[in-house]
């Protein structure tokens, strides 16, 4: 089944601690890419990749890290959490023609920075 | 800067009503645009898009949109809703003129059915 996977899927921690959240896809897509979701704010893109070892900053990268090792995974890394990234984290990809792909969305990851 | 706005941030409707939800964006240049809806616990799923041609696209689960360039708007209708539609409803724009293939989202509509 052609998917998005992430893991974990809720995560409690506190502040400092380092976490990565990772994200796989089995659709062989060159794009990936990482959403936050806040309360009347819709989704906003932290980072994204175009391909393997290839990233850039999205609307909002502030404290996040990422990286494209392989092509399937895209894992979010949060090296010093703080309580304003306690969010719903998803996780996009997508083929990467001439127009525009659908993306396809994980499940989402909870996180709550305390 | 690009926005995307939903002006209905939450909507209750009976069973068999019509539901209209607005979307509006401030690009002037191409653009395309997408509806997600989100199911309680569920990850975003796409409804619909436009990308080009017939203005009026029809998605699934019996959701349509009209893009209306002079208003840039793309509405989402569907003429009867059903409780099973209850969730959260998000317009995202796609800017043909950047690298980041970003979608940019509205900060989306949730819908509650009433039985």
């Amino acid at each position: 089944e052609a998917q998005v996977t992430q893991n974990p899927r809720y995560l409690i921690t506190v502040t400092g601690k380092k976490l990565t959240v990772t994200c796989s896809q089995n659709m062989n897509h060159e794009y990936m890419s990482w959403y936050r979701q806040d309360p009347g704010l819709g989704l906003r893109q932290i980072y994204y990749s175009m391909n393997v070892e290839v990233t850039d900053k999205g609307d909002v990268p502030e404290g996040y890290k990422v990286s494209r090792k392989e092509k399937r995974n895209f894992p979010l890394i949060l090296e010093s959490p703080s309580p304003n990234q306690t969010s719903l984290y998803f996780c996009a990809s997508s083929l990467l023609g001439p127009n525009p792909e659908t993306q396809y969305f994980g499940p989402g990851t909870r996180l709550l920075v305390l | 800067a690009q926005s995307v706005s939903q002006h209905n941030h939450h909507v209750i409707l009976s069973e068999a009503a019509s539901l209209e939800l607005g979307c509006n964006y401030s690009y002037g240049g191409t653009v395309n645009l997408f509806w997600y809806v989100q199911y309680p616990g569920q990850h975003l799923q796409l409804l619909l898009k436009y990308f080009s041609g017939d203005p009026l696209v029809k998605g699934i689960k019996g959701f349509e949109a009209e893009f209306i360039k002079s208003k840039f708007s793309f509405n989402l209708r569907k003429p009867s809703v059903q409780w099973s539609d209850t969730a959260e409803y998000f317009c995202a724009v796609y800017r043909m003129d950047t690298g980041r293939r970003a979608l940019t989202f509205g900060s989306g509509t949730r819908l509650q059915v009433q039985p």
